[in-house]
């Protein structure tokens, strides 16, 4: 089975551009999670897609955003960069198992600059 | 925020020795993970104890969890260059069973 493909690798933008990044995830996995990694805050939960809908939500502003369509990829977009936005954003795709064993296969990420 | 803590934030051993990290939470859990990562790559699942166990082996992996004391422990045996990376704890809690959170990691290197 091919793995979670992220896509692009890496990406560079400016301040006040957007960007979206793309995540394919293992086939048959129905949950995909988003996750930002910086070197200051280290990785932080940003979102997490199931079927089409969003369970759960982290604590960034509303330009982050997400969205998964009905073949499970998801992409996540970020409006208005700012320098801060600045990180390695990785996609986890999960299986849904029984509530106490979910484990997340992880992509290699999107590193993302903002100039 | 961050849930767990790891310590130490790094460790440098030689091959052939032990490795322990440990990490501590704040809340109650339902499970603990530990991920691997190799140089800002993407991260690799190691071992996942649930919240009502105490004690879990995977190969040279050996993890420990002590619910009273929100705290667990990692320990890789008899290590290997390849082991050179950060490590991470996870935890699950509540009914957010597919948000882990993340503490700052464990950068363990081993030198041969």
């Amino acid at each position: 089975k091919a793995g979670v493909t992220q896509t692009p690798r890496y990406l560079i933008k400016t301040r006040g551009q957007q960007v979206t990044l793309s995540c394919s995830p293992i086939s048959g996995h129905r949950s995909v999670s988003w996750y930002q990694q910086t070197p200051g805050q280290g990785l932080q939960f940003l979102f997490e897609y199931f079927s089409e809908t969003q369970r759960n939500k982290g604590n960034f502003p509303g330009r982050f955003s997400g969205r998964q369509f009905s073949n499970s990829r998801s992409e996540m977009n970020v409006s208005t960069l700012e320098l801060g936005d600045s990180a390695l954003y990785l996609c986890a795709s999960s299986y849904q198992a029984s509530l106490a064993k979910n484990i997340q296969y992880f992509g290699a990420g999107t590193r993302l600059s903002v100039l | 925020s961050q849930q767990g803590e790891e310590d130490p934030q790094a460790l440098s051993i030689q091959e052939g020795e032990n490795a322990t990290m440990n990490c501590s939470y704040k809340t109650s859990i339902n499970n603990l993970q530990w991920y691997r990562q190799n140089s800002g790559r993407g991260l690799v699942h190691l071992i996942l104890i649930r919240s009502n166990e105490r004690e879990k082996h995977s190969g040279r992996l050996r993890v420990t969890l002590d619910t009273s004391k929100k705290s667990s422990s990692l320990l890789i045996t008899a290590s290997r260059a390849a082991d050179t990376a950060s490590y991470f704890c996870a935890t699950t809690s509540g009914g957010s069973n597919y948000k882990l959170t993340f503490g700052k990691g464990t950068l363990l290197t081993v030198n041969p």
